[in-house]
């Protein structure tokens, strides 16, 4: 267990329907972070949140809405996605400030776009 | 732009052998560099760290390097085992203080 928990594990999901991905951590880290990991590709940033607050958003596209609740909760809004957006999405925490920015990693959510 | 290389290839060792994996980076100077080992359907999982100032780290089998002037680090599992097969990332932080990714080597342990 790394401390990280994101459900569900796999999702498939039509074009037209709206879901959101989950992310708790358990480590009292003030920072979470939504990856997106597609095959044979670097991690892709695509949200930081850190003391509760959104600080960098890499140019995702609105289909994919982020929700920081509290320092431990995190969520990803989904709605009329594409084939393209087929890919493994993984949620991390860290402990900022911290120059080194070690992250923990949930086990991802599979998601297939029909 | 800022970047960080993997080789792309997997890497095939025989058990026993030390497997040894490459990241190279361009255009910026990382005041550290990261390793994480990520299996099939998990999250990475950070396994070390090693400062620019540092040449050399090392935790059990595992030994980083950090060559500031080949712009390298290489990543080291000495006695390899069919349980070291993974894929290994490597990372480091960019101008923004965010961390940027290799693609990763996939590491497979032949017994």
């Amino acid at each position: 267990e790394t401390g990280v928990t994101q459900t569900p594990r796999h999702l498939v999901m039509g074009m037209t329907n709206k879901k959101s991905l989950k992310c708790e951590q358990h480590l009292g880290h003030n920072a979470m972070y939504w990856y997106k990991q597609s095959a044979k590709k670097p991690l892709e940033l695509m949200f930081v949140y850190s003391l509760e607050e959104r600080v960098e958003n890499n140019s995702v596209p609105s289909r994919f809405s982020p929700e920081c609740p509290n320092s431990s909760h995190l969520f990803l809004h989904l709605h009329t996605l594409q084939p393209e957006d087929s890919a493994l999405y993984l949620c991390a925490s860290s402990q900022a400030p911290d120059r080194t920015n070690i992250q923990y990693f949930g086990a991802g959510t599979r998601l297939s776009v029909l | 732009s800022q970047k960080i290389e993997q080789n792309s290839e997997a890497l095939n060792i025989q058990e026993g052998k030390t497997a040894t994996l490459t990241c190279n980076y361009t255009n910026y100077s990382p005041a550290y560099l990261q390793w994480y080992r990520q299996d099939p359907g998990r999250g990475p999982v950070f396994l070390l760290l090693i400062r620019e100032n540092e040449k050399e780290k090392r935790k059990e089998r595992l030994k980083v390097t950090f060559d500031t002037t080949l712009k390298q680090s290489l990543f080291h599992i000495t006695a390899s085992q069919p349980a070291d097969s993974a894929t290994y990332l490597c990372a480091s932080m960019d101008s923004n203080y965010q961390l940027i990714w290799g693609a990763g080597t996939k590491l497979i342990i032949k017994p």
